[in-house]
């Protein structure tokens, strides 16, 4: 069964203190890897996309990257603004579709 | 701007008393989806449409209907609503040929409580 697993379910930070959000996926076929954004109440916002091992993304305080059968999303000295849940999302196997794990919801502190 | 409105915000009714989440995009998408957020179970597709009149069920079906008669819209309706489809929904579209590259789109979400 396709399935997306993240760790861990929260992560509480000081300002400055780099740390990584871990996403494992099991899913035959992957054609897409996505990380998205989620502040309270809103919509998840679109962060990246990885589509095979050994690929990186950054963006600002964030870098993403892909093996065969995890990601990470590195936050790098983060700001009390980075608070938010991080949601990973596979896409591809037998399903077609974006399955999404439970999400790491990160408070980072100043 | 591109983007994908949901509405109400909020919403609060009563058991068995039918209603309709509204959805629209401005981005001439093909693919649209529903999908419920639930603490711990993070989001589920409720059901999903490849085109202008092609739907199907996602993970959670029950207890809702779609419809997808112009591209840009895809409501949800909720015939007699229960206590357990309380919950924060989000209507998403994505291009089919762009699908891989950016996700979807989310909108803002509609927050129901059923009483």
């Amino acid at each position: 069964e396709d399935q997306v697993t993240q760790s861990p379910e929260a992560l509480r930070l000081q300002e400055g203190e780099s740390s990584s959000l871990n996403c494992s996926y099991t899913v035959s076929g992957l054609r897409g890897l996505f990380w998205y954004r989620q502040d309270p109440g809103k919509g998840p916002e679109f962060l990246f996309t990885l589509y095979s091992a050994g690929e990186e993304k950054e963006k600002e305080r964030l870098k993403a990257t892909l093996t065969k059968k995890e990601s990470f999303l590195h936050i790098t000295a983060p700001k009390p603004e980075d608070s938010a849940t991080y949601l990973c999302a596979s896409h591809g196997g037998a399903t077609n579709k974006l399955i999404f794990g439970t999400g790491t919801l990160l408070a980072v502190q100043p | 701007e591109a983007q994908v409105t949901q509405n109400p915000r909020y919403l609060i009714t009563v058991t068995g008393k039918k209603l309709t989440v509204t959805c629209s995009q401005n981005m001439n998408h093909e693919y649209m989806s529903w999908y419920r957020q639930d603490p711990g179970l993070g989001l589920r597709q409720i059901y999903y449409s490849m085109n202008v009149e092609v739907t199907d069920k996602g993970d959670v079906p029950e207890g809702y209907k779609v419809s997808r008669k112009e591209k840009r819209n895809f409501p949800l309706i909720l015939e007699s609503p229960s206590p357990n489809q309380t919950s924060l929904y989000f209507c998403a579209s994505s291009s089919l040929r762009d699908r891989p590259n950016y996700g979807y789109t989310f909108g803002s979400g509609t927050r129901l409580t059923v009483v």
